[in-house]
């Protein structure tokens, strides 16, 4: 299958810093890229959603002054997380999806980044 | 609204007993089925999809998953659980439009006990 890659794959940071996460896709070109968020021992939540060259929607109650998605190529997607606190600190997994017509894209996943804020 | 239910938090199995994790979706369009594996810490290996036809699908590890639409339910099994398949489970249902995400379940924890 595709592969996704994620870097940093975990970062510590103190609070009030901010904290730049990169998603790209290694072999093929992402049309679509989505960022979710999982907290211990729970399941993915998506926080949004972002097409190339266009601005994120973001799930309800996911700030987005906060959680800043730039998907500037279609390789290439980064989540900033801005003045970080530490309810900030979570796994921030994200994933790509081609964009071809008439067939099912698959949704590829990275490998997750750990984030801790102190 | 759209939503995929685990109503197992939690199972334990017998190393070697027979594992079914059960998952049930609601989705308005034709739903496209997925099996995660996560272990702690680590990211989502995929076990198995469902995207038409044979509604009994095979993947990795050994597992199985069967998909019946009258019921919504798309259940994970396998016949002999192993000590390393203990994780952590996800269904999840995604849909043929681009520029929509997967949803997923909240998860099923799989202790194996020997």
């Amino acid at each position: 299958g595709a592969v996704v890659s994620q870097h940093p794959s975990w970062v510590i940071c103190k609070s009030g810093t901010s904290v730049k996460i990169e998603c790209r896709s290694l072999d093929f070109q992402a049309t679509t890229m989505f960022w979710y968020r999982q907290f211990p021992k729970q399941s993915l939540m998506l926080m949004a959603t972002s097409n190339e060259g266009s601005k994120a929607t973001y799930e309800q109650g996911v700030e987005k002054d906060k959680f800043l998605i730039n998907h500037a190529s279609l390789t290439l997607s980064t989540l900033t997380v801005t003045s970080a606190h530490p309810e900030d600190s979570s796994f921030y997994i994200c994933s790509a999806r081609e964009g071809h017509t008439g067939s099912y894209n698959e949704q590829f996943f990275g490998p997750g980044t750990r984030l801790t804020v102190l | 609204a759209q939503s995929v239910t685990q109503p197992d938090i939690h199972i334990t199995v017998s190393e070697g007993a027979s594992l079914e994790l059960r998952c049930n979706y609601s989705y308005g369009a034709t739903p496209y089925l997925f099996w995660y594996v996560q272990s702690p810490g680590q990211g989502l290996q995929l076990l198995l999809k469902y995207f038409s036809g044979d509604t009994l699908v095979q993947g990795i590890k050994g597992f199985e998953a069967e998909f019946k639409r009258s019921q919504s339910s798309f259940n994970l099994r396998k016949p002999s659980v192993h000590w390393s398949d203990a994780a952590e489970y996800f269904c999840a249902v995604g849909a043929f439009q681009a520029g929509t995400a997967l949803i997923f379940g909240k998860g099923t924890t799989l202790s194996v006990s020997s």
